[in-house]
């Protein structure tokens, strides 16, 4: 299993829709988790963290499941706005702040 | 924003020319680190440094190399370049108890 695995993508949803990503990590140790979002030719920026069962911020949730190793990130009522890549990342357990990142599941919000 | 900045924004570079990039950070961020994203790819980690000394390196050979100054601003250093080191290089500086790293705009980096 790779360290951190996303949903493919891309996703293609219209303005208001809910849209779901999930995203797979092989190591068990890991403690907390981030969601970055990325727009086109930008730099990472955080979303949101997670150390616990899952956060909430806005339209925006995240969720945590340790013993199936997958984190979740629901957008509701998604604005065009939303249009971007969302990196999944997991930072080191070995010490120091290494993060690895997922490949990016890219989103476009429609009209 | 994020107070990362980093220079040059854009470079365009040959095969076996050596380059180098600058990253700063406000104070109070002691940790940098650098990745570099290919295209369509999430960023790899490159290194990290931490109160000068290297903290933990990725799978990047060593004509890759670093430094972090007193004022906690960092260079990557790439000897001998290749095709495929064109990529975004971005450093992100943390200092936090929550881990949480935070990114410059990132140098792109064109090898011909």
């Amino acid at each position: 299993r790779k360290e951190v695995e996303q949903d493919p993508g891309p996703f293609n949803v219209p303005e208001g829709a809910t849209v779901a990503f999930n995203c797979t990590y092989s190591n068990s140790a890991s403690q907390s988790f981030f969601w970055y979002r990325q727009d086109c030719r930008k730099e990472p920026k955080l979303l949101m963290s997670v150390y616990s069962s899952g956060n909430e911020d806005g339209r925006f949730t995240a969720q945590l499941n340790r013993a199936s190793q997958y984190i979740s990130l629901l957008i509701r009522d998604s604005k065009l706005s939303d249009s971007a890549t969302y990196l999944c990342v997991v930072p080191n357990t070995g010490g120091g702040n290494k993060l690895t990142f997922g490949t990016g599941t890219q989103l476009k919000v429609e009209l | 924003e994020t107070g990362v900045t980093q220079s040059p924004t854009h470079l365009i570079k040959t095969r076996g020319q050596q380059v180098t990039l600058r990253c700063s950070s406000q104070s109070g961020h002691n940790t940098v680190s650098w990745y570099q994203q290919a295209l369509g790819q999430g960023p790899q980690f490159i290194f990290q440094y931490y109160r000068e000394e290297e903290n933990g390196r990725g799978n990047f050979p060593p004509r890759f190399s670093g430094l972090q100054f007193p004022n906690y601003s960092s260079e990557l250093n790439v000897n001998a370049l290749e095709l495929d080191d064109s990529a975004l290089y971005l450093c992100a500086a943390s200092g936090g108890a929550l881990n949480e790293q935070f990114f410059g705009p990132g140098t792109r980096l064109t090898v011909l």
